[in-house]
C-alpha cells in the first residue's frame, strides 16, 4: 500500500514551453501533497505545499506564476512549469501525506531536461 | 531554507562495519524521519522516529534522538555494498494548517565490497 506515482518519469523540453508533471496517490488519500526539487548531488528542497481544493503554499524563493501547483482532488496534484529554461532542469519529487498522518510516501521523481 | 546539517557528508567505509551519520536541526519538530535514495533514484522511508521517542530500532538500522540537543543519529550495522546510497534525515513540524518536511543535505554512503 501507499504508493505514490509520477507521469512522467523523465521529459525533454525545448526553452520556453511548459510542462506538466502529475503526482498520484494509487491507493489512498492525500490531502497534503508536496513538491520538491533536487538538483545533482545537493538535498531535495521543498518548492511548495498543496492542500486538496486550496491554494499552494509556496516556499520563499519559489516564483508561484512559473511553478503552477494544482492539487484537484485527494489523489492528484500536478505541477507545471511554465516557460521552462535550461536551470529549471532538475529531479522533481513529489509526496503524498494521508490525512491525519505525519508519514510522506514519495513518488519515484521526474526528471526534467530543458535543451 | 533548509532545516539541518547533515555530518558527515560523505562516508566511505568497508563492508561489514558500522556507518553512524548524525542530523541537527534547528526548530521544534513533531517527528523526525530517515529516508535513502539510491543514485538518480526516488526516496525510499527508512524509519520515522517522533518527538517523545529516543530510540528507534528496524532491522539493521537504529535511530535516536535527542531533543535537547536537537539532534539525531543513525546507525547501519554490518553494512553491506547495497547500502551505498545517500541518507537524508527530514524533520516536520507543524505550522498553522499542515505539516511541513525539511529536508537536511544528506550524508553520501559508500560501502566497499
Amino acid at each position: 500500500g501507499a504508493v505514490v506515482s509520477q507521469h512522467p518519469s523523465r521529459v525533454i523540453c525545448k526553452s520556453g514551453t511548459s510542462v506538466k508533471i502529475e503526482c498520484r496517490s494509487l491507493d489512498f488519500q492525500a490531502t497534503t501533497m508536496f513538491w520538491y526539487r533536487q538538483f545533482p548531488k545537493q538535498s531535495l528542497m521543498l518548492m511548495a505545499t498543496s492542500n486538496e481544493g486550496s491554494k499552494a503554499t509556496y516556499e520563499q524563493g519559489v516564483e508561484k506564476d512559473k511553478f503552477l501547483i494544482n492539487h484537484a482532488s485527494l489523489t492528484l496534484s500536478t505541477l507545471t512549469v511554465t516557460s521552462a529554461h535550461p536551470e529549471d532542469s532538475s529531479f522533481y519529487i513529489c509526496s503524498a501525506q494521508p490525512g491525519g498522518t505525519y508519514e510522506q510516501y514519495f513518488g519515484p521523481g521526474t526528471r526534467l531536461t530543458v535543451t | 531554507s533548509q532545516q539541518g546539517e547533515e555530518d558527515p557528508q560523505a562516508l566511505s567505509i568497508q563492508e561489514g562495519e558500522n556507518a553512524t551519520m548524525n542530523c541537527s536541526y534547528k526548530t521544534s519538530i513533531n517527528n523526525l524521519q530517515w529516508y535513502r535514495q539510491n543514485s538518480g533514484r526516488g526516496l525510499v522511508h527508512l524509519i520515522l522516529i517522533r518527538s517523545n521517542e529516543r530510540e528507534k530500532h528496524s532491522g539493521r538500522l537504529r535511530v535516536t534522538l535527542d531533543t535537547s540537543k536537537k539532534s539525531s543519529s543513525l546507525l547501519i550495522t554490518a553494512s553491506r555494498a547495497a547500502d551505498t546510497a545517500s541518507y537524508f534525515c527530514a524533520t516536520d513540524g507543524a505550522t498553522a494548517s499542515y505539516d511541513k518536511v525539511i529536508f537536511g543535505p544528506g550524508t553520501s554512503l559508500s560501502v566497499i565490497p
